[in-house]
């Protein structure tokens, strides 16, 4: 079956540059979630969108952007990288309320 | 704001034992909660998803029990193996659609 699609799966940015983190949903699930894992911490939840609308915002900071595109896929935008942000990201997808399946995640390092 | 608690951190047990991971959690208005495993630098497996209406789930050697009242789940995993060892996360889906996740409890099954 089909499984939450994330890329890359490493990336390797040093301070202040920008990233693109990319999200690929379960076919015809429409919400998208985005989490952060830091060292050793547990996932924090950062942004969702509902048919390409957001529909919750946690913990992301402004520099941070996402979005859902027509396809419902989802890219999470980082601008002016700081060390802190060094983490695992996660993307989930589900149907309306259903249970939340997770990606891979993206390991993001800054150097 | 839900807070997810887990306890212990850790745990180291012999082959064989069987394994009891707790959960806490503060709000007890949720969806679900689902037990996820996790190796080290890898992504999340879904192990067991309960209901709110739910009291229990079994799969294989691994039974998880709801107590939604007084916010309590309970992992249980039977004769428990070396593949066995890695950090188990708890997570509670609100009302507002968004996983909570605890800590974690990073288990070692000693050959």
């Amino acid at each position: 079956a089909a499984g939450v699609i994330q890329s890359p799966r490493h990336l390797i940015k040093e301070k202040r540059e920008t990233a693109t983190l990319k999200c690929y949903p379960i076919p015809r699930h429409d919400t998208v979630y985005w989490y952060q894992q830091g060292p050793g911490q547990d996932p924090q939840f950062l942004i969702s969108f509902y048919e390409k609308m957001q529909s919750d915002k946690g913990s992301i900071p402004d520099r941070f952007s996402a979005q859902q595109f027509s396809d419902y896929h989802s890219e999470l935008n980082m601008s002016s990288l700081e060390l802190g942000d060094s983490a695992l990201y996660f993307c989930a997808s589900s149907l309306g309320d259903q249970p939340q399946h997770f990606g891979d995640g993206t390991r993001l390092s800054i150097l | 704001k839900q807070e997810v608690t887990q306890i212990p951190a850790a745990l180291s047990v012999p082959e064989g034992e069987n394994l009891v991971l707790n959960c806490s959690f503060t709000d007890s208005a949720i969806y679900n909660l689902q037990w996820f495993r996790q190796d080290p630098g890898k992504g999340l497996t879904s192990l067991l998803l309960i209901q709110s209406s739910q009291r229990e789930q079994t799969s294989g050697r691994l039974n998880a029990s709801l107590d939604k009242s007084s916010g309590r789940s309970t992992l249980y995993i039977a004769a428990s193996q070396p593949g066995d060892s890695a950090t188990y996360l708890c997570a509670v889906d609100g009302t507002d659609y968004k996983l909570s996740f605890g800590a974690g409890t990073t288990v070692t099954v000693r050959a």
